[in-house]
């Protein structure tokens, strides 16, 4: 069974450029999170999705983040424009609805904003 | 926010010996779980504890669950080289499908 697969594995941009990242959750995984860590931190939720719907998406910065997932399978986070302080990497996740198992988490996308 | 504190925030020991890592809470949860993260990598579920257990095993692991306290423990026993990674605790709370991690523990394991 495949992962949850994220790309880019790496990003480096000028504070003020736009950046995306994308992810592809499991196959039949219909709750997809998205994840924020700052160095020497856990993981903080931006948005949690449940299908196409954002469900929680309290801690994410509206005024510049956005986040889709048009046919409720893979997703995409955007920063725009981007500040110093976004430097993080961003983890997607996703699991089975109804399920109060385990997450199942991409490698990540390491953000560096310059 | 981070709802969890792990304790200690690192840790290094030699290969063969224990690692106990504890996490306190600060909500009523429905589960607590644990995770590893390697490296540069993404994170690894390890084990899933309920609210109405106090223990649980699974090879090497052992965690403990005292809801009066809001605290949990991990426990490795015989720890090898490989076992050097971040470990979080975190928990689902009443809202089911969201976990709010803990600020982790970082192991090192010297061979």
């Amino acid at each position: 069974e495949a992962g949850v697969v994220q790309s880019p594995r790496y990003k480096i941009i000028e504070k003020k450029q736009p950046v995306a990242f994308w992810c592809n959750p499991i196959s039949g995984h219909n709750t997809l999170y998205w994840y924020r860590q700052n160095l020497g931190q856990g993981p903080e939720l931006l948005i949690r999705y449940e299908n196409e719907e954002a469900v929680d998406d309290s801690q994410l910065p509206k005024d510049r983040f956005s986040a889709e997932r048009l046919k409720g399978v893979d997703s995409t986070l955007k920063i725009q424009p981007a500040e110093l302080g976004d430097s993080a990497v961003y983890l997607c996740a996703s699991k089975v609805t109804q399920s109060y198992n385990e997450q199942f988490f991409g490698p990540g996308t390491r953000l560096t904003v310059l | 926010s981070q709802q969890g504190e792990e304790d200690p925030q690192a840790l290094s020991i030699q290969e063969g010996e224990n690692a106990t890592m504890n996490c306190s809470y600060k909500t009523s949860i429905n589960n607590l779980q644990w995770y590893r993260q390697n490296s540069g990598r993404g994170l690894v579920h390890l084990i899933l504890i309920r609210s109405n257990e106090r223990e649980k095993h699974s090879g090497r692991l052992r965690v403990t669950l005292d809801t009066s306290k809001k605290s949990s423990s991990l426990l490795i026993t015989a720890s090898r080289a490989a076992d050097t990674a971040s470990y979080f605790c975190a928990t689902d709370g009443n809202a089911g499908n969201m976990l709010t991690f803990g600020g982790g523990t970082r192991l090192m394991v010297k061979p």
